[in-house]
């Protein structure tokens, strides 16, 4: 199946500081999803962005569907950016089963 | 908030009983899944339903099965529960025709004894 690998898997940010997550993923995909899972464990849509770049605040993402990547970046960062990122990437359009990346834990510090 | 409730929000439980999960949806999306959460890891499809009893398996289905008798209920069943499936369990939804993003639920942490 795909492989979805993200970086870094850690990441501790000064409150101000800007950073950039990365997305790898072995194969072509119809569907990619940034989620951020926050510290009670809910699951937050960020971006649905199979190519191209959108931003929403001070997060944007770009991804560039022909080299396999996405990145997602965040300005500015607070405290309440902290908790762990995934990217997840789905090949069929039929049944859009996604499969994860293992996520960037983020700490921002106040 | 894509309508979506999961039942019970935490569990504990002995190894060996029945253990069933609920997922609600109150906007009649024609996909639903079920994921598992296990720490350091990113979730993992156990599986999935396209409509009314119809469903298929995921990633890592073994120790699980489903049931959708209505569009609105999804079902995660463990027929007889391992310290191994000790996770925490999300529901997502996929309505496929405006948007195409999953939505998931707020999980369901499920601890094995």
């Amino acid at each position: 199946g795909i492989q979805v690998e993200q970086s870094p898997p850690d990441l501790i940010l000064q409150e101000g500081a800007n950073s950039t997550l990365r997305c790898n993923f072995s194969d072509s995909v119809n569907n990619l999803q940034w989620f951020h899972q926050n510290p009670w464990g809910q699951l937050i849509n960020l971006f649905y962005i199979p190519s191209g770049t959108k931003q929403n605040g001070r997060l944007s993402a770009t991804t560039v569907a022909t080299e396999r990547y996405s990145l997602l970046y965040i300005s500015s960062s607070q405290t309440t950016d902290s908790g762990v990122y995934f990217c997840a990437v789905d090949m069929n359009n039929a049944g859009n089963m996604l499969t994860f990346g293992g996520g960037t834990r983020l700490m921002v510090k106040p | 908030d894509a309508g979506i409730t999961q039942s019970p929000r935490h569990k504990v439980t002995e190894t060996g009983t029945p253990v069933t999960l609920r997922c609600h949806q109150t906007e009649n999306h024609r996909y639903m899944y079920w994921y598992r959460q296990d720490p350091g890891h990113g979730l993992r499809l156990i599986h999935y339903s396209y409509g009314v009893k119809d469903t298929d398996k995921g990633e890592v289905s073994d120790g699980y099965s489903v049931s959708r008798s209505k569009t609105e209920d999804f079902l995660l069943t463990l027929e007889s529960a391992t310290s191994s499936q000790t996770s925490v369990y999300f529901c997502a939804i996929f309505s496929g025709n405006s948007y195409n993003e999953q939505f998931f639920g707020p999980g369901t942490r499920l601890t094995v004894l």
